[in-house]
């Protein structure tokens, strides 16, 4: 069982570039999210997803995209990478019923743009 | 706004030297709080959720408990192989959930 699977592991990235980070889940859960981990600043959500056609901002949405397909699958795409954007992405997905709503992760995409 | 803070930001423990970690929050209907593990290079792992004051959950030598305004994570002789970052993580009454910044926790042999 896969869980949370999420490509690429590692990317640099200039100013101005664009590219999508993959998440795809063979859980069958609901809910999906998009997190970024800074040093020192903890896990910040980007956006989420209820289920497939359904997404909404976080806390730090500026400078991304998301859109949601399948169920399984939750790309999010940074148009014109800036150095801010620097950081490790973190993918999850939960049930999301009955407020039992563990989250399970990725590994993660550290992304360095210069 | 819905806001989780977590001490000490770190804490070095000598093997079998028990401790506990904290979770403070303030959210606006308390859903559940999380407690993560997370290892160097790899994404947080789901330790225990609890739901309301009182609660109290057990594994191994880990035990989490919750009151209406903070968690605490006891960890009780711990090992080495207990060294990482542990996340406090609530979910209010939207979707959202908010993290701390976590605690890394080192303990020597």
């Amino acid at each position: 069982n896969a869980g949370v699977t999420q490509t690429p592991k590692f990317r640099i990235l200039k100013i101005g570039q664009s590219m999508t980070l993959q998440c795809a889940q063979d859980m069958n859960h609901n809910y999906m999210y998009w997190y970024r981990q800074d040093p020192g600043m903890g896990l910040k959500l980007i956006y989420y997803s209820v289920g497939a056609g359904i997404t909404d901002k976080g806390e730090v949405p500026n400078g991304y995209n998301v859109s949601r397909s399948t169920t399984e699958d939750f790309p999010l795409r940074l148009e014109l990478a800036a150095p801010s954007q620097t950081s490790v992405y973190f993918c999850a997905s939960s049930y999301g019923g009955g407020g039992k709503n563990i989250q399970y992760f990725g590994a993660g995409t550290r992304l360095s743009v210069l | 706004e819905d806001q989780v803070t977590q001490s000490p930001e770190a804490l070095r423990l000598q093997e079998g030297e028990s401790s506990s970690l904290n979770c403070s929050y303030t959210v606006s209907g308390l859903r559940g709080l999380f407690w993560y593990r997370q290892d160097p290079g790899k994404g947080p792992e789901f330790l225990f959720t609890l739901y309301s004051a009182g609660e109290e959950k057990e594994k191994e030598r880990l035990k989490a408990t919750l009151t209406k305004k903070e968690s605490f994570l006891h960890i009780t002789a711990p090992k080495p192989e207990d060294s990482a970052t542990y996340l406090c993580a609530v979910q209010g009454s939207g979707n959202q959930f908010y993290f701390g910044t976590g605690t890394s926790l080192t303990v020597i042999p």
